[in-house]
């Protein structure tokens, strides 16, 4: 079975620019989640997608925003980026199942501002 | 609001050798699940072990079992003969009770960076 696929791995932006981050979950899991991973902040949930419906969000601003589609693939996008915005973001897969809270992580993808 | 606390930024420990990390937390839930997370220097974060807060008994999954103190809010991880892959960043999470409708979010410590020394 596939594990959580993000793409892409690495990229370099430039302040002001915009960039979109896709993850593929595992097959069957219908919730995605998006979280943020900086040296000085630690790991910060940014939102919860679960059927292409937003069920929660973190404390980040407007800037940051994200999507599901009917194959419970994700996108997150972040506008007007700023050189705080330079972290490994990473994304989740869980089942919706009530006998485990497991999180299934992909490998991130790596944001450098520039 | 939930908040984990890791007390040990770094840590280590000769191979073979046992050790624990701490993990504290508060909460005003009753039921909720707790988790260790590894991240191996490779960054993917793999589930380490679960517990589940009304179980009583302890998690153990070959190696690593914690300790679940629920009335003094917490949840320390042992590594029994620790191997040079356990190399690697530890986070205790916290998660919410869970219901049909629940989102999924995990509140994480600041992590325990721990290295196997040979």
């Amino acid at each position: 079975k596939a594990g959580v696929t993000q793409t892409p791995r690495y990229l370099i932006k430039t302040r002001g620019q915009q960039v979109t981050l896709s993850c593929s979950p595992i097959s069957g899991h219908r919730s995605v989640s998006w979280y943020q991973q900086t040296p000085g902040q630690g790991l910060q949930f940014l939102f919860e997608y679960f059927s292409e419906t937003q069920r929660n969000k973190g404390n980040f601003p407007g800037r940051f925003s994200g999507r599901q589609f009917s194959n419970s693939r994700s996108e997150m996008n972040v506008s007007t980026l700023e050189l705080g915005d330079s972290a490994l973001y990473l994304c989740a897969s869980s089942s919706s199942g009530l006998n485990t809270g497991e999180l299934f992580f992909g490998e991130g993808s790596r944001l450098t501002v520039l | 609001a939930q908040t984990v606390t890791q007390s040990q930024p770094e840590m280590s420990v000769q191979e073979a050798e046992t050790v624990t990390l701490s993990c504290t937390y508060d909460t005003s839930e009753n039921n909720y699940y707790l988790f260790w997370y590894k991240q191996p220097p490779s960054r993917q974060m793999i589930l380490v072990i679960r517990q589940e807060a009304y179980k009583q008994q302890n998690a153990t999954e070959n190696r690593f079992s914690v300790n679940f103190q629920k009335a003094a809010k917490s949840f320390s991880l042992k590594i029994s003969d620790s191997q040079l892959g356990d190399t690697a960043m530890y986070f205790c999470a916290f998660m919410n009770p869970i219901s049909s409708g629940s989102a999924r979010q995990l509140t994480f410590g600041s992590g325990t960076q721990l290295t196997v020394l040979p």
